[in-house]
């Protein structure tokens, strides 16, 4: 009954490796979204897909590259992989709407570079 | 622009004791206000939320209340239990906002000891 899921869990690679994240959620929700979380637990938003369209897309290195093959489910593939990109990546989806907005988080895939 | 400041951490705090964290925005007209928790190697959950001023939130005995002249939605709990350890962040969305972006503070790490 997972509402937002992620695979992998851990992620150890490195660096120079091209990688993907699978993210897939069962909610019906229409808009899914890719966060990175630092070491400080800094959230910070990368990129937002509301029914396969890029909405959000923050400046983030191309070597990132979000692909949503429908509203259900949103991967994310990165290219060249170096050690600053070590962190925790959440995915998480939301129903966009009136009032509210509330987004529903998956377990996070912890990423580490060597 | 839309923003969240919250009370650096971390706070350490005995079991039972009282917890407030300071939560402030910056936001115009008026956003829908969410406090999630993220628990130790978990994805974030959303604790409350409050859509209007004066609204009041309220989940597993912690509360928000939404303060329109102050621009504040501070979390409190009465007395808090060793489960409670976790990071808090507040966040908002702004009213209207076609894209369901959340606009996170930088979380605060609450440790309770017995």
């Amino acid at each position: 009954d997972t509402a937002v899921s992620q695979t992998p869990k851990y992620l150890v690679t490195q660096m120079g490796n091209d990688k993907s994240i699978k993210c897939e959620q069962n909610l019906g929700h229409d808009t899914m979204y890719w966060y990175k979380q630092d070491s400080k637990k800094f959230l910070k938003i990368m990129f937002s897909y509301n029914n396969k369209e890029l909405i959000i897309n923050e400046t983030v290195p191309n070597r990132f590259s979000p692909k949503s093959p429908d509203k259900a489910h949103l991967n994310l593939h990165i290219n060249s992989l170096e050690l600053g990109d070590s962190a925790v990546y959440f995915c998480a989806s939301s129903q966009v709407g009136t009032g509210g907005y509330e987004q529903y988080f998956g377990p996070g895939t912890r990423l580490t570079v060597t | 622009g839309d923003s969240v400041t919250q009370m650096e951490g971390p706070v350490t705090l005995s079991e039972e004791a009282f917890l407030t964290i300071n939560c402030t925005y910056t936001a115009t007209g008026y956003p829908s206000l969410f406090w999630y928790v993220q628990y130790p190697g978990e994805g974030l959950q959303l604790l409350l939320k409050a859509t209007k001023a004066d609204d009041k939130g309220s989940n597993k005995g912690f509360e928000a209340t939404y303060r329109k002249e102050t621009t504040s939605f501070h979390l409190e709990k009465g007395s808090v239990q060793v489960s409670d350890s976790a990071v808090y962040f507040c966040a908002l969305s702004p009213r209207g906002s076609t894209l369901g972006r959340l606009y996170f503070g930088r979380g605060t790490q609450l440790t309770v000891w017995p």
